[in-house]
């Protein structure tokens, strides 16, 4: 079955830790992408990777690392300046970056959802 | 003003009932339309495109208004499994730039 991975489902982390969220995908996607989703407001963009060795800043970068090393894997690491990290992290992918949307759906994961003790 | 806007609801309606979203885009560049569905703690799950002549699919149907700049979503004969919050999303032209809106609750009582 072909579809898009994210571990672990729950995170918790403490103040000043840097942890990495696993996105994984056997769609032989080119695209990926990370979002964030708090209560009350739409998905916002942190990264997005276009091809492999490639990676772009989104609307929410600060605080965020990302690597893109394989196709199918394209890990999330929220450092210790990220102010606000307790979120749901949601990781898409599309077959090639989205310069036609309509003919190109989004996948997105079962989603990380991260806590900050 | 956000770009794409939607009431948030909730929506309480019973089974049977016919019930209509509508989401509200500002960006004029925006080119491409979509509803998601998304339920509780899971991640969004495309339920349609959005097209300038309007589009059915079985109980639901979406409609776009460029000149007004809104799209919206009817469901009709309501389901208890509808129970879940819809995304209003838009796609600038180009493609290069997807905006999601921050969802609109409904609740389906039997």
């Amino acid at each position: 079955d072909g579809g898009i991975t994210q571990s672990p489902k729950y995170l918790f982390r403490k103040e000043g830790q840097n942890v990495t969220l696993s996105c994984e995908q056997n769609l032989n996607h080119d695209a990926m992408y990370w979002y964030r989703q708090d209560p009350g407001q739409g998905l916002r963009l942190i990264y997005y990777s276009q091809i492999v060795n490639d990676f772009q800043k989104g609307d929410i970068a600060e605080g965020y690392s990302v690597s893109r090393e394989k196709k199918e894997s394209f890990p999330l690491t929220v450092t210790s300046a990220q102010k606000n990290p307790t979120a749901f992290y949601l990781c898409a992918s599309t077959s090639s970056f989205r310069l036609a949307p309509s003919t190109d759906t989004q996948y997105f994961g079962p989603g990380t959802r991260l806590t900050v003790l | 003003r956000k770009e794409v806007e939607q009431d948030p609801g909730p929506f309480n309606v019973p089974e049977g009932a016919t019930v209509a979203f509508n989401c509200t885009y500002s960006n004029s560049a925006s080119q491409s339309f979509f509803w998601y569905r998304q339920d509780c703690r899971k991640e969004p799950k495309l339920l349609m495109s959005v097209y300038s002549s309007g589009n059915e699919d079985g109980r639901f149907t979406a409609q776009l208004n460029r000149a007004s700049q809104y799209i919206s979503l009817l469901i009709r004969d309501s389901k208890l499994s509808d129970s879940a919050t819809y995304l209003c999303v838009v796609t600038l032209t180009g493609g290069f730039k997807t905006i999601f809106g921050a969802g609109t609750r409904l609740f389906v009582k039997a």
